[in-house]
């Protein structure tokens, strides 16, 4: 089956303009998860969709970051006026409804953003 | 809030050696922990994990017990192979909330031939 789905792989955007990042979970995964990795960094929780709706924006670290989630399925997370400190691999996760704090996430590839 | 410690890398080994990546974790519930693995150009891939005190994950020859006693969660391995050579995140997940991954901040392993 197919897992979690990001595009694009890669994208080198120049400062100040916006750009789109879209994950596409696992089929019946109702939680969705965005986190950030810089380079030799950890990675850092963005937001979290149950269905639809994001109890959890508190990771965004600006308001230049927005996502939504459309469908329970589709996500995207849009960077609005990118600075090079937004250069990072941004990755997203699901896990299936009713799943437990025992379960891991299921991550996707990720997309490595670069800004020049 | 809930953090988790790892030691820094690289950690450089020869084929067949024996592996240690300490990690510790502050919670403040009874959560879940963790390991990842990322291999190179690949995405995270969950290594192992344990859900209760004294649980060992195992995978792939990785062994790691959950210490409550110690809030330790140590990968180890008893001989390497180059094959293995990734980045390792150790990981949380506690009850309540929203239930996400608190992660380390990652400890790259490079085993030589």
């Amino acid at each position: 089956g197919a897992g979690v789905s990001q595009s694009p792989s890669n994208k080198v955007t120049e400062k100040g303009k916006d750009v789109e990042l879209r994950c596409d979970p696992i089929s019946g995964h109702t939680a969705l998860y965005w986190y950030r990795q810089r380079l030799g960094q950890g990675l850092e929780f963005l937001i979290y969709f149950q269905g639809n709706s994001a109890p959890d924006k508190s990771g965004l670290p600006s308001d230049r970051f927005s996502a939504e989630r459309t469908g329970e399925s589709v996500s995207t997370l849009t960077i609005q006026r990118t600075q090079q400190e937004d250069s990072a691999v941004y990755l997203c996760a699901s896990s299936p409804r009713g799943s437990s704090y025992n379960s891991p996430l299921h991550f996707g590839n990720g997309t490595r953003l670069t800004v020049t | 809030g809930d953090s988790v410690t790892q030691m820094e890398g690289p950690v450089t080994l020869s084929e067949e050696a024996f592996l240690t990546i300490n990690c510790t974790y502050t919670a403040t519930g009874y959560p879940s922990l963790f390991w990842y693995v990322q291999y190179p150009g690949e995405g995270l891939q969950l290594l192992l994990k344990a859900t209760k005190a004294d649980d060992k994950g195992s995978n792939k020859g990785f062994e790691a017990t959950y210490r409550k006693e110690t809030t330790s969660f140590h990968l180890e391995k008893g001989s390497v192979q180059v094959s293995d050579s990734a980045v390792y995140f150790c990981a949380l997940r506690s009850p309540g909330g929203f239930q996400k991954l608190v992660f380390g901040t990652g400890t790259r392993l490079l085993v030589s031939p």
